[in-house]
């Protein structure tokens, strides 16, 4: 069974910059979360989704942080602009429902200088 | 590649001891907790899981016990093996609609041969 796919792998971009990362979840899996890890620290969740709705948005910085699962399949999140502070690997993850094992992928590495 | 945390506490122990990585969780009504694993480069990956209705658990080569009354976690790794190097997470989930998963933070577990 394919994985959770997140391209791409690492991003450099300079403050006030935009970026977007894609996540591709597991087949059949109905939920999607997307999480924040800075260096040193266990992954923090920004937002997750049911099919192609939200249910919990609540650490999302929506001043500058969006995202989207079109369909219910795939999903991006953009960061619009960007501060030094949104240094991070951004990781996808995927279940088949909540409550069920989260499937991570390899995540995004994003510097922002 | 980057490693997941620089700054965390670190396990070392030598091939073939045990190892016991502990967690404290912070909320008393989680009702769901999971061991991931963190590899260099990679999201984190499932372990072991551990309802709250249960106080031990084993695996393959690996125990999770629960206590409940001191909030507390802890993972066993039976006959460490250079491969069991990485990051430890614990995580706790109060099960729900949406299920939210909340990291602790992490151990890193250095195998020494």
């Amino acid at each position: 069974e394919a994985g959770v796919a997140q391209s791409p792998r690492y991003k450099i971009i300079e403050k006030r910059q935009s970026v977007a990362f894609w996540c591709n979840p597991i087949s059949g899996h109905a939920t999607l979360y997307w999480y924040q890890q800075i260096l040193g620290q266990g992954p923090k969740l920004l937002i997750q989704f049911q099919n192609n709705g939200v249910v919990d948005d609540s650490q999302l910085p929506k001043d500058r942080f969006s995202a989207e699962r079109l369909k219910g399949v795939d999903s991006t999140l953009k960061i619009q602009p960007a501060k030094l502070e949104d240094s991070a690997v951004y990781l996808c993850a995927s279940s088949l429902a909540p409550s069920y094992e989260q499937y991570f992928g390899p995540g995004t590495r994003l510097t922002v200088t | 590649g980057e490693s997941v945390g620089l700054h965390l506490p670190t396990l070392s122990v030598q091939e073939g001891d045990n190892s016991i990585i502990n967690c404290a969780y912070s909320n008393s009504a989680s009702d769901y907790f999971i061991w991931y694993k963190q590899e260099s480069g990679k999201g984190p990956q499932f372990i072991i899981d551990i309802r709250s209705n249960m106080d031990k658990r084993q695996g393959q080569r690996v125990t999770v016990l629960l206590n409940k009354t001191v909030k507390h976690l802890s993972l066993q790794i039976a006959a460490t093996q250079p491969g069991d190097s990485a990051v430890y997470f614990c995580a706790e989930m109060l099960t729900g609609t949406a299920s939210k998963l909340t990291f602790g933070t992490g151990t890193r577990l250095q195998v020494t041969l």
